[in-house]
C-alpha cells in the first residue's frame, strides 16, 4: 500500500470556523490531490499539486485553499467553514510524468476524513 | 476535456453470477481509463488501468475490462461474483499529455446476494 496518511479522521465544526486537513506521504511522489466525495457525485477534484508550492484549482475549489511547502504534505484549508462542505476528504497521490506520459500514472487514495460542519 | 457516464447507480447480481458494471467515457485527446473499487469507510484501490497497450485488462480480484474506442466504453466485468465483492465501484478518466487529473464517474454500489 502507498504511504498515504490523512489527519485527521473524523472531525466534527462549528460553521464560521477554520478548518485544515492535512495528507502526508512518504512515497516522494511529485503529485498530490484533494477530492471530495459527496452521495451521486462520486468524487470531485478540489485543487491539485505539482510540485512543492505548485498548486492549481480543481472542479469545486470555491471555499478551499491549499499549501504545499515540503514534497511530503499537502494542506487543505477551509477558512470559514459551511454546512455544504460537510463530507468525506481524500487526499490521492501520483508519480505524475511528463509531456506524452503525463495522465498515465494511476492515483494511489489515502483513508479518507469524514469532516461535518454543524 | 474529459468526462464519464456510469450505467446504473446500483447492481444486484446472485454469488456466482456474471458482474457487469458500464462505462462510457468522452475524452479530447487518447485517454487513459481507471476502474476503483471502494469498500465501506476505506479509501478508493485500483482494479486496473488501461493505458493504451492491450484493449482487455486484466485487475485484482478476477475482474476485467475491455477498451473499446469506436463504442466509448470500458466495461468491468467478472465471471463470477463473491459476496466479497460487494462494494462501490468508480470508473475514471485522465487525457494524455494532461496534468494527469482524473475524471471519475459518479459510482456504482454492486450488491452481491446468497
Amino acid at each position: 500500500d502507498a504511504g498515504i496518511t490523512q489527519s485527521p479522521r473524523h472531525k466534527v465544526t462549528e460553521t464560521g470556523t477554520p478548518v485544515t486537513l492535512r495528507c502526508h506521504q512518504t512515497e516522494n511522489h511529485r503529485y498530490m490531490y484533494w477530492y471530495r466525495q459527496d452521495p451521486g457525485h462520486g468524487l470531485r477534484l478540489i485543487h491539485y499539486s505539482y510540485g512543492v508550492k505548485d498548486t492549481d484549482k480543481g472542479e469545486v475549489s470555491d471555499g478551499y485553499s491549499v499549501s504545499r511547502s515540503k514534497t511530503e504534505d499537502f494542506l487543505l484549508t477551509l477558512e470559514s467553514a459551511t454546512s455544504s462542505q460537510t463530507s468525506v476528504y481524500f487526499c490521492a497521490i501520483s508519480e505524475g510524468l511528463r509531456g506524452a506520459n503525463r495522465g498515465r500514472h494511476e492515483q494511489f487514495f489515502g483513508p479518507g476524513t469524514r469532516l461535518t460542519v454543524l | 476535456a474529459q468526462s464519464v457516464t456510469q450505467l446504473g447507480s446500483h447492481v444486484s447480481v446472485s454469488e456466482g453470477a456474471l458482474v457487469l458494471l458500464r462505462c462510457n467515457y468522452s475524452s479530447s485527446v487518447p485517454p487513459y481509463l481507471f476502474w476503483y473499487v471502494q469498500y465501506p469507510n476505506q479509501g478508493l484501490q485500483l482494479l486496473l488501468k488501461y493505458t493504451s497497450a492491450a484493449t482487455l485488462v486484466k485487475g485484482i480480484n478476477g475482474f476485467e475490462a475491455e477498451f473499446k474506442k469506436s463504442e466509448t466504453s470500458f466495461h468491468l466485468t467478472k465471471p463470477s461474483a463473491h459476496m466479497s465483492d460487494a462494494a462501490e465501484y468508480f470508473c475514471a478518466v485522465s487525457g494524455r499529455g494532461s496534468q494527469g487529473n482524473l475524471i471519475f464517474g459518479k459510482g456504482t454500489k454492486l450488491s452481491v446476494k446468497p
